[in-house]
């Protein structure tokens, strides 16, 4: 019963290649999120997602892609990998909350390493 | 622009000794202040939410207390399984949209027998 799941768990590739991590939580939540973990383990936004509508976008090179099929998903494409991009990459999600916070829950991580 | 600071890094308990985690944060008007725990190789694990200042929250052997500019994480008599990275969060009121949550670095507990 995975409430946000990634895949792959692991990711190993050149530099200059293009790839993909995929995101499916199914809390029935209609905000998505991508964050990035360093190696000295800081989280970082990337970008957010509501009801498949783009509503954060971090600073983020135009490398990086989110794709919202539907809102229990959520994609980052990543182009011309750079050594720089290798982290871990975290998705999360929460269900709106006009008048209050928004608990986000998160996936188990994609590690990718870029050679 | 919302910043969180934890403290202390590192930190090394004996099981059974009690201690604080600190998260000091300023940010333009607060929504909600929220501590995860992190295992490794594993993602944020939530375990508490705080809204306003003097608000407290227990789960076992975790209290979390909140003041206007900072937040404690106590630990009583703590166990080894309770080794974990504790990561502190801020969520701003913003308009417009966006609920973006700003980190800390976390505090990297071990407790040992």
């Amino acid at each position: 019963d995975t409430a946000v799941s990634q895949t792959p768990k692991y990711l190993v590739t050149q530099m200059g290649n293009d790839k993909s991590i995929k995101c499916e939580q199914n809390l029935g939540h209609d905000t998505m999120y991508w964050y990035k973990q360093d190696s000295k383990k800081f989280l970082k936004i990337m970008f957010s997602y509501n009801n498949k509508e783009l509503i954060i976008n971090e600073t983020v090179p135009n490398r990086f892609s989110p794709k919202s099929p539907d809102k229990a998903h959520l994609n980052l494409h990543i182009n011309s990998l750079e050594l720089g991009d290798s982290a871990v990459y975290f998705c999360a999600s929460s269900q709106s909350n006009p008048s209050g916070s928004q608990t986000q829950y998160f996936g188990p991580g994609t590690r990718l390493l870029v050679l | 622009e919302d910043q969180v600071t934890q403290s202390p890094e590192a930190l090394r308990l004996q099981e059974g000794e009690s201690s604080s985690l600190n998260c000091s944060y300023t940010v333009s008007g607060l929504r909600g202040l929220f501590w995860y725990r992190q295992d490794p190789g594993k993602g944020p694990e939530f375990l508490f939410t705080l809204y306003s200042a003097g608000e407290e929250k227990e789960k076992e052997r975790l209290k979390a207390t909140l003041t206007k500019k900072e937040s404690f994480l106590h630990i009583t008599a703590p166990k080894p399984e309770d080794s974990a990275t504790y990561l502190c969060a801020v969520q701003p009121l913003l308009t417009g949209g966006g609920n973006k949550l700003t980190f800390g670095t976390g505090t990297q507990l071990k407790v040992e027998l």
